[in-house]
């Protein structure tokens, strides 16, 4: 079974903290995604990747940045956290094709006061 | 611009129902579509993947159906069990991609609970 790793289940942090969240996913997946996930705002694309050191925006980019130094791990950065950031982050992989899965980690609870 | 979206946002029944979540798109130029199930408090997990030339797809007590020219594809759940409850999202890839896989276009699910 492919695995999906986020490296905390609950995170507090406060307000100007640097934080990072880490994944890794052990199928050697070449896509990579970060989302967050809010109470009636549903699943909104953070960043994206679909090979080592490649990155690109997703709808909501602000505030965050990236960075997959090696294929199996991809890293999302709060620059200086903030308490809208205050959400569920779920990191995906996939392989690359038409018809391939999406698998998501279990999810990072981030808390900012 | 892809939109999806789910109708209802919480559906409720008995135990032993059989039930229809339903999922729209505008743009029906997709080629797959994916079913998930997520947990109160989990990730997504991928349930079925239908791709553009099929008309349906089916694991155990589930069947999903997409009808590409409509911008229609439903879930069929038979027999529910209070185990089924959980949150249904489905999601298109807006475009096709030169590289890589395009990020997913996500509805905001339907909250199913299953009475016993």
């Amino acid at each position: 079974d492919v695995k999906v790793t986020q490296s905390s289940r609950y995170l507090v942090k406060r307000t100007g903290e640097k934080v990072f969240l880490e994944c890794v996913q052990d199928m050697d997946h070449e896509n990579m995604f970060w989302y967050r996930q809010d109470p009636g705002l549903g699943l909104r694309l953070i960043y994206f990747s679909y090979d080592v050191k490649m990155k690109e925006k997703g709808d909501i980019p602000e505030g965050y940045s990236v960075s997959r130094e090696k294929k199996e791990r991809f890293s999302l950065i709060l620059e200086s956290a903030s308490t809208n950031q205050t959400s569920m982050y779920l990191c995906a992989s996939s392989p690359t094709g038409d018809d391939e899965k999406l698998f998501f980690g279990s999810g990072t609870q981030l808390s900012v006061l | 611009k892809q939109e999806v979206t789910q109708i209802p946002a919480a559906l409720s029944v008995p135990e032993g129902e059989n039930l229809v979540l339903n999922c729209s798109f505008t743009d029906s130029a997709i080629y797959n579509l994916q079913w998930f199930r997520q947990d109160p408090g989990k990730g997504l997990t991928s349930l079925l993947l239908i791709q553009s030339s099929q008309r349906e797809q089916t694991s155990g007590r589930l069947n999903a159906s997409l009808d590409k020219s409509s911008g229609r594809s439903t879930l069929y759940i038979a027999a529910s069990q209070p185990g089924d409850s959980a949150t249904y999202l489905c999601a298109v890839p807006p475009f096709r991609r030169h590289s890589g896989n395009t990020p997913l276009v996500f509805g905001k699910g339907t909250r199913l609970s299953v009475i016993a």
